[in-house]
């Protein structure tokens, strides 16, 4: 599975979007992009995923590059409880068992 | 919707001990996974179950075991509990191992070993 860089922690004002970057410049041709989050003390939260066209679903964006070597995760609106660690993971469509979890991104959303 | 649903939450065993993690999911998903997250370390699989009855050993399986009750549920025992098997364990579930649809994860539980 490829591997993936995000910063590793982020701000955003409550209320406003939330962009969060994903770099995956090795990612192969049938690699997908997930997203997941992590709020304080709770498992692991799926949000989104996506081959190459973008996605939308009630949680998030998910806006990948033409040469799908970076991706960015839209919050719209964020709130409080959007405080998270953010992973990205690109694992390969139809692969078995594990999610690769890095460090992730640490949103911080403030009043 | 409870999706996937750990028990117990918490439980402080001691050293030689042993017990049982419970783990069940209704959202009729054929494939289920154990994790443990240890601090800085991320994730790392411990068994999965692609299917009802099957088991598979992932990246840390020793000191631990595992059985598919059914289809919904799937149990991880720690025969002879270490301290350095502290750790909060999640389990998680997908439809179909094989596919690109998500894993789900439950809420944890929270394990000391004194």
């Amino acid at each position: 599975d490829a591997k993936t860089t995000q910063p590793p922690s982020m701000d955003c004002a409550e209320g406003r979007a939330a962009n969060l970057p994903c770099n995956h410049s090795t990612i192969s041709g049938n690699e997908y992009v997930y997203w997941y989050r992590q709020i304080h003390s709770q498992g692991p939260q799926y949000i989104i995923h996506g081959l190459k066209n973008n996605e939308t679903n009630e949680m998030a964006s998910l806006i990948i590059t033409e040469d799908r070597k970076s991706s960015t995760l839209i919050l719209p609106h964020a709130t409080l409880r959007d405080t998270a660690v953010y992973y990205c993971i690109v694992r390969v469509g139809g692969s078995n068992y594990k999610l690769t979890f890095g460090k992730g991104t640490l949103l911080t959303v403030n009043p | 919707n409870a999706g996937v649903t750990q028990t117990p939450k918490f439980q402080v065993l001691k050293t030689g001990q042993s017990m049982t993690l419970q783990c069940a999911q209704d959202m009729n998903h054929n494939s289920m996974y154990w994790y443990r997250q240890d601090p800085g370390m991320g994730l790392r699989l411990i068994y999965y179950s692609a299917s009802e009855g099957t088991t598979d050993k992932g990246e840390v399986p020793n000191g631990y075991n595992v059985s598919r009750l059914n289809k919904r549920e799937f149990s991880l025992r720690l025969e002879s509990a270490a301290p350095s098997q502290t750790s909060v364990y999640f389990c998680a579930s997908s439809e179909v191992e094989g596919s690109n649809q998500p894993q789900h994860f439950g809420d944890g539980t929270r394990l000391s070993i004194l």
